[in-house]
Parts: C-alpha cells; structure tokens; sequence
C-alpha cells in the first residue's frame, strides 16, 4: 500500500514543490511518479525512484529508498499543474498512490 | 516512435460485456508486456491485470479476476480487454499501456489515450 501526502497543494510559480509517498512496507528504490494532467493520461516522470524518464524536464527529481520516497519539482511551472502519481512495480497487484492535486496559487 | 491507440467510447447496460482495444505500434509487439488500468470519474488509478504479449500468459487483480479476460493478435499488434457482468461503477476511463522494459520492473512508459466505458441503464 502506498500513501501519499499532502492530497492537494497550492504553491505560486517558481516554488519548490515535494510530494511524499510512503509504502507499508520496504520495496527498495522500487518506485515511479507519474504526472496526470486534466482529461489526459498518465505520463511516467521518475522510475526506479531516481531515475529521469527521458524527455522530462530537469524541475523534476525523486529520491528515497525503503519505505519513503519524495518527488521534487525545484522551480514550479504553470504547465505543471496536474495530479502526481506514485506506483509500486513489483508485487501483484500493482499499486498506486491516491494522488496529490497540484495547482498555482 | 512508440505509440499506444485504443478503441473509442462505449456506452453499455448492467449485465453487458465491453471489450477495449489496444494497438501498438513503433516497436517489436511481442517483447513488452501490455497492462490495462482504470480510472473512475474524479478517481485514482487501479491497475486491472497484464499480458505478456509473446507467450499470452496473463496475471488479474483479484477484484476483477472473474470478470476480465486480456487477450492478444499478435498479427494485428493488438491487445483486448473484456470486462464482463458491469455494474454502474465500473463506469471508467480504461487505459491500456506498455512495460518501460523487456523485462523486469513493471514501470509503465507509453500509455493509450484512454477509453470511456459509460455502464447505464
């Protein structure tokens, strides 16, 4: 099971944005975010915790290992206004965590 | 480039069937396992199951284990999902997409544009 927190936030342009995800228990570096924007799919941001999904924007990292893991966006952009995911690769049946709405002050 | 297209809308009645489509195109079919995920209105993401697209081995969610069958053509690149005996809240976008890898971690890097299943009366 994955939790993530907060659930919505409201930064201005240019903040420094962190998203928390915490598993029930430890999968290693095992873990990818996802961005959804409004009536889109799902677009891989960050894998193997760390890793940057080629063709993302360098705003944006991931770090953590066990059982909690952060993305970070450093400078917030207006078009990063959509709802982050964090999924767990490894055990049936994949999982995901509940979302956390971004939107600009 | 790797691209991911799914068959369009449908609107169908309690105690229907649906079948999603799901064709890929811009790399070897058969080496990337194909997964499907849904996402009801105003909802989070709950995957539904997988298939390995060269053997047709399949793995479900045990919530819809009696209900949904995924299947491929590998002559045609195309992955289906049927969904049986729907309610009101499997009402959803369904989404099918691919394995960022051969093999190993089940990250999902190319994703279909989505599939409204509107189930009601």
């Amino acid at each position: 099971q994955l939790t993530q927190s907060p659930s919505f936030l409201s930064p201005s342009v240019g903040d420094r944005v962190t998203i928390t995800c915490r598993a029930s228990q430890d999968i290693r570096n095992y873990l990818a975010w996802y961005q959804q924007k409004p009536g889109k799919a799902p677009k891989l941001l960050i894998y193997s915790a760390s890793a940057l999904q080629g063709g993302v924007p360098s705003r944006f990292s991931g770090s953590g290992s066990g059982t909690e893991f952060t993305l970070t966006i450093s400078s917030l952009q207006p078009e990063d206004v959509a709802t982050y995911y964090c999924q767990q690769p490894t055990t049936y049946p994949l999982t995901f965590g509940g979302g956390t709405k971004v939107e600009i002050k | 480039q790797v691209q991911v297209v799914q068959s369009g809308a449908e609107v169908k009645k309690p105690g229907a069937s649906v079948t999603v489509s799901c064709k890929a195109s811009g790399y070897t079919f058969t080496d990337y396992y194909i997964h499907w995920i849904r996402q009801a209105p105003g909802q989070g993401l709950e995957w539904m199951g997988r298939i390995n697209p060269k053997s047709g081995n399949t793995f479900y969610a045990n919530t819809f284990h009696d209900r949904v069958t995924v299947t491929r053509d590998t002559s045609l690149s195309t992955v289906y999902m049927e969904l049986r005996g729907l309610r009101s809240d499997d009402t959803a976008v369904y989404y099918c997409a691919r394995n960022l890898t051969p093999e190993g971690l089940y990250f999902l890097d190319s994703w279909g544009q989505g599939s409204l299943v509107t189930v009601s009366s």
